[in-house]
């Protein structure tokens, strides 16, 4: 069974700190997919990434960075600067190739950035 | 495009009654989820459809609950009769094709049942 791991439950830090959100998953299958959400205190959920199992080459969005390794299953979250408008829960997802019981979430990492 | 439509907003009913909640879907999109968000179970997929047929409800948590898909831009989320453990944010997800693409979330439903 496929399984995603976040293993923070709460992160507080102070604006401008840097802070990684960790992410860790299991799977059988060769191909799947991760992705990162953002849910914000108005309560909808936000794509930010998606990255196939292919690809490792890390990737920088702005302020956002993702590290994906294979080797040690993770798929982990940094924000660089933070800002109070990233506080919000953050949520890692893993799928198959197919839909259904394989497109799994975390339970989520609520962060807080403090003025 | 308006994106994943949801209503209501909120509901609040009290235990025994019927309770509906409704999905509209991103035109062109052949997938269609259910998922139920609580403090303690975290996001819940619940049921999916693909070109309007239920794939896989093996997370609808009893008969209490049924999903419907009658047509490409319509879903309803259905439970009958609500219990005050049923109170959930229920949000309704479209997404274009399979595993490999990204869920498009509506704004959710926050239920609550006295």
């Amino acid at each position: 069974a496929q399984k995603v791991t976040q293993a923070q439950t709460e992160i507080s830090v102070v604006e401008k700190e840097d802070v990684t959100l960790d992410c860790v998953y299991e799977t059988r299958d060769t191909t799947y997919y991760l992705f990162w959400y953002k849910q914000p205190p108005s309560g909808e959920l936000v794509f930010l990434i998606r990255r196939n199992s292919f690809d490792e080459q890390n990737e920088i969005s702005g302020r956002y960075s993702w590290n994906f390794q294979k080797s040690t299953s993770s798929f982990n979250f940094t924000i660089t600067a933070s800002q109070v408008v990233d506080s919000a829960v953050y949520f890692c997802a893993l799928s198959g190739v197919n839909y259904g019981q394989n497109f799994v979430f975390g339970p989520g990492t609520r962060l807080s950035v403090l003025p | 495009d308006a994106g994943v439509i949801q209503s209501p907003r909120h509901e609040v009913t009290e235990m025994g009654q019927e309770v509906t909640l409704r999905c509209k879907p991103i035109s062109g999109h052949d997938y269609l989820f259910w998922y139920r968000q609580t403090m303690m179970r975290g996001l819940e997929l619940l049921i999916y459809f693909n070109n309007n047929v239920p794939i896989d409800d093996s997370g609808m948590p009893e008969d209490r609950f049924s999903a419907k898909m009658p047509n490409a831009s319509f879903s309803t989320l259905k439970i009958q009769p609500s219990e005050p453990r049923d109170s959930a944010v229920y949000f309704c997800a479209s997404s274009p094709g399979r595993g490999s693409e990204k869920l498009f979330f509506g704004s959710g439903t926050q239920l609550s049942v006295l």
